[in-house]
């Protein structure tokens, strides 16, 4: 059974920081993976996919990186803003199957 | 529409009532998603369609859930005889067709509350 894994489960940092949220999971055979941001009240907003056959997607300040090997995914923000305060998930869609498969989270809190 | 829409936003009910959840997808989308976000369990997958058929119903917690599609465009969602371990949002994503590679986009979400 796929488990999916975020840490930290919270992060506070200062604007303007870089920084880095992780995802890890159990089996590495995924199809793709997929970032997503969710605001209080709001559904998911898709950030990145990254297929298996991907090492990196970028979307402007954002950087996913995936090593399907050893199971694991990193999601790089530069300069963060306030307003990339906000809870991140990421999720897999293993081979030969549809859904999602959540991470726990990670709540983000960027301090003007 | 421009995105994935959902009715009602919020849905306070008594135990044991019945209710329905829609979700309206993005047009031209054929495959459509259900999950449930709650407290104790995070985002947890529900059901899938595509098309009209559902393929895997794996996640349906119990017979008193059920979903359909009609017209390979809207969703209904039906609980019957609520629960209070019921109480939940959920949610409804889309994508442009399945195997794709497409991103799912999900809905604001239906908060449910079972009193």
């Amino acid at each position: 059974k796929q488990e999916v894994t975020q840490i930290p489960a919270a992060l506070s940092v200062p604007e303007g920081e870089n920084l880095v949220l992780n995802c890890s999971f159990t089996d590495s055979a995924i199809y793709n993976l997929q970032w997503f941001r969710q605001d209080p009240g709001k559904g998911l907003t898709s950030l990145l996919l990254i297929q298996s056959s991907q090492r990196e997607q970028t979307s402007g300040r954002l950087n996913a990186s995936l090593d399907k090997s050893s199971g694991r995914s990193t999601l790089y923000i530069a300069a963060s803003q306030p307003g990339d305060s906000a809870t991140y998930l990421c999720a897999v869609v293993n081979t030969g199957f549809q859904k999602l498969v959540f991470g726990t989270g990670t709540r983000l809190l960027v301090s003007p | 529409g421009a995105g994935v829409s959902q009715s009602p936003s919020n849905k306070v009910t008594e135990k044991g009532k019945d209710v329905e959840l829609r979700c309206d997808p993005i047009s031209g989308h054929t495959a459509l998603y259900w999950y449930r976000q709650s407290l104790g369990q995070g985002l947890e997958f529900l059901i899938y369609f595509q098309g009209n058929s559902a393929p895997d119903k794996s996640g349906l917690p119990s017979d008193r859930f059920s979903a359909e599609r009609t017209g390979g465009s809207v969703s209904t969602l039906t609980i019957q005889r609520t629960q209070q371990e019921d109480s939940a949002v959920y949610l409804c994503a889309s994508s442009l067709e399945l195997g794709s590679n497409q991103p799912q986009h999900f809905g604001d979400g239906t908060r449910l509350s079972i009193l």
